[in-house]
C-alpha cells in the first residue's frame, strides 16, 4: 500500500532562518506531487506541484521553493523565512495512471517568530 | 481557471440531524469531484469522491450528488455524529492525461451538537 511522510510535524523558526520541509511517498512510481499550504482558519492554497524528477511549477510568487531530487522526495525550502510564511503545510501526492485525488500527509506547522 | 464555491462556511447540525454541504463550480469540463474532510491538526481525507458520467454515490451515512446542468456537488451526511465534526472541502479537476490539480473550496466547519 502507498504511504506518504512529512516532517517535522512542527516547527518553530526565527524570522530570517532557513528552512526545509521534507515529503516522501512509498509505495508507487512517478507520483505527482504537490505542496499546499493552509493558513489558520483558511483554505488550502497550492503553491508547487511536480509531475517528475526535477519538474517544479510554481503557482504562486513567493519566498519558498520547491525540488524534486528523487522520484518520491519532494522538498519545500526558502533561505529566509518570513513572519507571512506561518501556516500549515500540507504535502500530498496522485497517482499518474488514472486520476483519483490526491492523498495527503499529515502536515508541518510552521510558526515563524 | 476553474473556481470553485463552496457554502455555508459554517455549519451546525443537532446530532442525528442530516448535514448538507453545497459547491459549485464554474469549468463545464470537470469531470472528478472529491470531497475531504480535514480534523484538527491533521491533513485533509479523502471520504467520498463522484466522476461526471454518475449522479449520485452513497457510503453509508454520506453521499454526494452531481447537478452537471447546474455545475454543482452536495455532500450529504446523515445521521450526524460527533466524530463528524471537522472541516470539510470539495474539490473539482479535469482530465489532463496525468497532470490532473484538484481546485478547491474554502471549506465547511462542521459542527456536530451533542
Amino acid at each position: 500500500s502507498q504511504t506518504i511522510h512529512q516532517w517535522p510535524a512542527t516547527l518553530v523558526q526565527p524570522v530570517g532562518s532557513p528552512l526545509s520541509l521534507e515529503c516522501t511517498v512509498e509505495g508507487t512510481s512517478n507520483p505527482n506531487l504537490y505542496w499546499y499550504r493552509q493558513a489558520a482558519g483558511r483554505g488550502l492554497q497550492l503553491l508547487f506541484y511536480s509531475v517528475g524528477i526535477g519538474q517544479i511549477s510554481s503557482e504562486v510568487p513567493q519566498n519558498l521553493s520547491a525540488s524534486r531530487p528523487q522520484d518520491r522526495q519532494f522538498i519545500l525550502s526558502s533561505k529566509k523565512l518570513l513572519l507571512s510564511d506561518s501556516g500549515f503545510y500540507l504535502c500530498a501526492w496522485a497517482a499518474t495512471g488514472g486520476f483519483y485525488g490526491y492523498t495527503f500527509g499529515s502536515g508541518t506547522r510552521l510558526t515563524v517568530v | 481557471g476553474e473556481n470553485v464555491e463552496q457554502h455555508p462556511s459554517t455549519l451546525s447540525v443537532q446530532e442525528g440531524d442530516s448535514a448538507v454541504i453545497k459547491c459549485t463550480y464554474s469549468d463545464s469540463a470537470s469531470n472528478y469531484f472529491p470531497w475531504y474532510k480535514q480534523e484538527l491538526g491533521k491533513g485533509p481525507q479523502l471520504i467520498i469522491d463522484i466522476r461526471s458520467n454518475v449522479g449520485e454515490k452513497k457510503d453509508q451515512r454520506i453521499a454526494v450528488t452531481l447537478n452537471k446542468t447546474a455545475k454543482h456537488f452536495s455532500l450529504h451526511i446523515t445521521e450526524t455524529q460527533p466524530e463528524d465534526s471537522a472541516v470539510y472541502f470539495c474539490a473539482a479537476s479535469i482530465s489532463n492525461f496525468g497532470n490532473e490539480k484538484l481546485t478547491f473550496g474554502t471549506g465547511t466547519r462542521l459542527t456536530i451538537i451533542p
